[in-house]
């Protein structure tokens, strides 16, 4: 069982250069996340969708993309890199929906390995 | 006031030792809970899930209080593999996409 799979594991960019980092699940969840994770700063949402075909800001957008390619893959775009972005990013899905009962077990987060990012 | 507070720690224990980790929650109408674990430099897992009437999964004991809005993590019988990173997690929010608050995690060492 794959579960979620992110590419690349490892990136070093330069400042200014663009890049997407790929995120795909085999559990037919409806939502998935892009988070970041920095020393001191715990997991910061960037954007999540939902379901296919829509996507939301979390706390920390900007300078970021994202698209829900279909069900299973939901990719991030740095179009323009910067220092800041240095990070692990994490990618994530779940069952949960936006209607309906509040389960739970369908709120349970399964991430990915991570994608280590540095920006020179 | 951070959503999901934590005491970054780190804890250090002996082996067999008890080991409580506490978190708060600012948002009162949160509707699930949950303890994750992350290993250094792996992505986080999840331990278990916290309910009402607290729970237990073998050396792990979970209790909520929603009236004071506080998670707990109690591990019994310490392993030199239960250090790792805990984080407290909450779901403030209905309706929406299933969106998680992560706390920034209690560090966990068991020394032999």
């Amino acid at each position: 069982n794959a579960g979620v799979t992110q590419t690349p594991k490892f990136q070093v960019l330069k400042t200014g250069q663009s890049m997407t980092l790929q995120c795909a699940q085999d559990m037919n969840h409806n939502s998935m996340y892009w988070y970041r994770q920095d020393p001191g700063m715990g997991l910061r949402l960037i954007y999540y969708s939902a379901s296919e075909g829509t996507t939301d800001k979390g706390e920390v957008p900007n300078g970021y993309n994202v698209s829900r390619l279909n069900k299973r893959e939901f990719s991030l775009r740095l179009e323009s890199a910067a220092p800041s972005q240095t990070s692990v990013y994490f990618c994530a899905s779940s069952y949960k929906t936006t209607s309906g009962s509040v389960s739970g077990a369908k709120n349970i987060q399964y991430f990915g390995a991570g994608t280590r990012l540095s920006v020179l | 006031r951070k959503e999901v507070e934590q005491d970054p720690g780190p804890f250090n224990v002996p082996e067999g030792a008890t080991v409580a980790f506490n978190c708060t929650y600012s948002n009162s109408a949160s509707q699930s809970f949950f303890w994750y674990r992350q290993d250094c430099r792996k992505e986080p897992k999840l331990l278990m899930s916290v309910y009402s009437s607290g729970n237990e999964d073998g050396r792990f004991t979970a209790q909520l209080n929603r009236a004071s809005q506080y998670i707990s993590l109690l591990i019994r019988d310490s392993k030199l593999s239960d250090s790792a990173t805990y984080l407290c997690v909450v779901n403030p929010y209905y309706n929406q996409g299933g969106k998680l608050i992560f706390g920034q995690g209690t560090e966990l060492s068991v020394k032999p």
